[in-house]
């Protein structure tokens, strides 16, 4: 897990604040993916960026939930408004840009609880 | 869906080598087999992945059938540290540069003195 870093690792807000988590991908990845683990269920995928492109966002919720990864800077997941069912532990990835055998990392997660 | 089927979970005296099976029936040529493990509340971490070789690191071995429809991760010696979840999958492939990982629910490994 060592390089892909996120942050805040624990975060608390009440219903209808707004959640901002980040992430750095490791050093020369420049391919980032989200996952949400809900309490004791498994991780499921939410979103793969590009620098400044969402490839697919075929796991994110339609609403209220958002992700990009802008030219400079880290990954951001926004979650506006949120609701008691948001509470779960969010995990970054990164990997670099080639798919021969490239292995994805992840980072030690962000665990959003909601108030 | 995961693509991989993994026994609920397993005991493993502590020193003993710890040997957890993975079905894929359905993998495709060119689908490597990863296995991830996650430790309570960390995030998953990589052990190790192969595509029709066996494979070795640090970690563990990786022992693939000849055709490709199973696959065994070994633990040598097994350590309570070892103690957590491991996920075998598939790697999904998409369009160029996209590794979509489709975790399952897992095998439980507990690892005992």
């Amino acid at each position: 897990n060592a390089g892909v870093m996120q942050n805040p690792r624990h975060l608390v807000r009440r219903r209808g604040q707004e959640a901002r988590l980040r992430c750095s991908p490791m050093k020369g990845h420049s391919h980032v993916y989200w996952y949400r683990q809900l309490p004791e269920e498994g991780l499921k995928f939410m979103v793969y960026l590009q620098k400044e492109n969402i490839i697919d966002e075929s796991g994110m919720p339609k609403e209220r939930f958002s992700a990009e990864f802008p030219k400079e800077g880290p990954s951001i997941l926004r979650i506006q408004q949120v609701v008691r069912g948001d509470s779960a532990a969010y995990f970054c990835a990164s990997s670099p840009p080639t798919t021969e055998g490239n292995t994805i990392y992840f980072g030690e997660g962000s665990w959003l609880t909601v108030v | 869906d995961a693509k991989t089927t993994q026994p609920p979970s397993m005991d493993c005296a502590e020193g003993r080598a710890a040997n957890l099976p993975c079905n894929h029936s359905t993998i495709s040529g060119n689908e490597y087999v990863y296995w991830y493990r996650q430790i309570h509340s960390q995030g998953p971490q990589y052990i190790i992945h192969g595509l029709k070789n066996n494979e070795t690191n640090e970690m563990a071995s990786l022992i693939i059938t000849e055709d490709r429809k199973s696959s065994t991760l070994i633990l040598p010696h097994a350590t309570l540290r070892d103690t957590a979840v491991y996920y075998c999958i598939v790697r999904v492939d998409g369009y160029t540069g996209f590794q979509k990982l489709v975790f399952g629910t897992g095998t439980r490994l507990l690892v005992s003195p």
